[in-house]
């Protein structure tokens, strides 16, 4: 089976604090995702990557960075956390080429709030 | 500017019930995916839709696609209370993945 792990399952940060969140996938995928999910938006990617080293802007990349230095590894970065920052953050990976059909497996979420 | 719209949002049903989710989407996409997300839950793959015309079922779900309305629909027959969840689909366009809000369905007894 696809293992996505997330290094938190919740997490409370002040403003201002750098934060890292953490995907971890054990089945050499090449393709990994970090999304945001709010209620009423549904999810919404912020960073994807294709291979180590390569990052791609999604369509709420402010605020954030990310870094893929392994392929099994993927981290998303709150430079300076801000409140509305607040969200579930959903990692995901998906095998093949971006030209696959292949599904995305998720990650089981971090639940991240800001004070 | 794409968008990717479920309704109904909220959906209430009485089991054994039949009833069906629908997946508009604003610009051509050729992929099309269902998930459910239970509470607390990360989000599970249920179908990929990869053609128009295609028709998926699982169990007490069916989907099917229809690329030139740019409509997905998701049909459950016969609800049971296992089916309660919140189901999402999404689109894939220029290699990203676009998601809709998602449905909140509750099977009442």
């Amino acid at each position: 089976d696809v293992k996505v792990t997330q290094s938190s399952r919740y997490l409370v940060k002040r403003t201002g604090e750098k934060v890292f969140l953490e995907c971890v996938q054990d089945m050499d995928h090449e393709n990994m995702f970090w999304y945001r999910q709010d209620p009423g938006l549904g999810l919404r990617l912020i960073y994807f990557s294709y291979d180590v080293k390569m990052k791609e802007k999604g369509d709420i990349p402010e605020g954030y960075s990310v870094s893929r230095e392994k392929k099994e590894r993927f981290s998303l970065i709150l430079e300076s956390a801000s409140t509305n920052q607040t969200s579930m953050y959903l990692c995901a990976s998906t095998v093949g080429g971006l030209d696959s059909y292949n599904e995305q497996f998720f990650g089981p979420g971090t639940r991240l709030t800001v004070l | 500017e794409l968008k990717v719209e479920q309704n109904p949002l909220f959906l209430s049903m009485q089991e054994g019930k039949n009833y069906t989710i629908y997946c508009n989407y604003s610009t051509t996409s050729d992929r099309l995916y269902w998930y459910r997300q239970d509470p607390g839950k990360s989000l599970e793959s249920l179908f990929v839709l990869l053609s128009n015309g295609a028709v998926k079922q699982e169990g007490r779900l069916m989907a099917s696609l229809d690329t030139k309305a740019r409509l997905s629909t998701l049909h459950i027959t016969a609800a049971v209370h296992d089916l309660s969840a919140t189901y999402f689909c999404a689109v894939v366009i220029s290699n990203q993945f676009y998601f809709g809000t998602g449905t909140s369905l509750t099977v009442i007894p």
